[in-house]
Parts: C-alpha cells; structure tokens; sequence
C-alpha cells in the first residue's frame, strides 16, 4: 500500500530555533516529493524534489531527498512566528496520482 | 477507518459537458474542502462546506463551479459546461472540526478534450 509518513505530528519551538521535518514515503513508481506549507486556506507550494542528494533552498528553508532511503527531510533555521503551520509532504507517482501526508504542525513562539 | 476517498480517480470529458467529483470524507468529519492543482502549480484553495453549508467560497470561480455537501452522501464538485483550462488534479480534504488538520484525498484528474 503506498503511503507517506511525516514525523513529528507536531513540534513546538522558539523563535531562532532550527526545526527539521521528516517525510517518508512508500510510493511505487515514485516521480516527485512535494513539500507545502498550509496557514489558513490553500497549502502553498514549498519545493519539490526529484532528485537525491540535491539541497534546495529557499531563504531560511531548505530541502533534501533520499531515494535510496525513501524521505526527505525540510528544515527550517532562525524559525520566526510566522513560520507557524502545518507543513505537508508529497509523493507523486509516474501515473501523477498524489500522496499526501497527514502533515506537522509546527508553532513558534515567541 | 477508510481515508479520505475520492472517485472517480481520472475523469475524462470533452468541452461543453459536465464533470461531477464525489468526495467521500472520513469518518466524523464535517469539513469538506475542495482545492485544485493545476500543472507545476501549488494547490488553490476552491470552496469550504459544512454539512449542508457553504462557509467560504471565495476561490471557487463564479461560473459553471458549484458544490454541495449534502446532509446525507459524499460532497460534489460540479463544473458545468467545462473548458480546457479546466484540466487539473482535484482534490478535497476534510477534517473534524474547523482549522483542525486536513486529511486529503487521492483526487480526481480532469482531462477535458
């Protein structure tokens, strides 16, 4: 059955901590791994992977992805407020059908 | 306890003609939500329902969209008379209560010929 994992279910931190979100998967004919971010109404598009090993960055987020080991993590440095949210991982198929996670939620405080 | 389903998983039409999406929402939840995926973009947010309500449409566009959530029966997305811009990944996802976490389908992929 294939299926996407993400870990922790929630995290709490302080702002200017470092957070890191894991996404794992199980996806036959895996094409791409898709990370969002959700605040109130559509998730927004974060990066999406298709390669290993290769980092994507975006400003203080950034993004890896282990085809070997099947996840890939998103992390996320000097966290502010409003990086609060709940993050969704996911995993695409060659057939283009969509795995999504159940999502971390992450709150910064100040 | 199923997920969230979605049926059917691919929809093909040809343009004039209606497409009907069903979206069946876990068990307990009330909150139905529609999103659209359109290629090499991010999901868009359409329309929000509560049984038998709509509580925020604000993304759903004006013309030939609807949805519903009735009392009994899965949640419809109907678009009518539908268009070539109108091929996407749809997705619904649903939760228990309001701004709690969304649990998303599968989709359907619309091809309209």
């Amino acid at each position: 059955e294939d299926k996407v994992v993400q870990s922790p279910l929630s995290l709490v931190v302080h702002e200017g901590d470092t957070v890191t979100l894991n996404c794992s998967y199980e996806v036959t004919n895996f094409r791409s791994l898709l990370w969002y971010k959700q605040e109130k109404k559509a998730p927004t598009f974060l990066f999406m992977l298709t390669s290993s090993g290769i980092e994507k960055k975006s400003g203080r987020l950034s993004s890896i992805l282990d085809k070997k080991e099947l996840f890939s993590i998103l992390n996320i440095t000097a966290t502010q407020t409003g990086d609060s949210a709940v993050y969704l991982c996911a995993v695409t198929n060659t057939g283009n059908q969509f795995y999504f996670g159940t999502g971390t939620s992450l709150t910064v405080i100040p | 306890n199923a997920g969230v389903m979605q049926n059917p998983r691919h929809l093909v039409r040809r343009r004039g003609q209606e497409a009907r999406l069903r979206c069946s929402p876990m068990k307990g939840h009330s909150h139905v939500y529609w999103y659209r995926q359109l290629p090499e973009e991010g999901l868009k947010f359409m329309v929000y329902l509560q049984k038998e309500n709509i509580i925020d449409e604000s993304g759903m566009p004006k013309e030939r969209f609807s949805a519903e959530f009735p009392k009994e029966g899965p949640s419809i997305l109907r678009i009518q008379q539908v268009v070539r811009g109108d091929s996407a990944a749809y997705f619904c996802a649903s939760s228990e209560r309001r701004n709690n976490e969304q649990f998303f389908g599968p989709g359907t992929r619309l091809t309209v010929l």
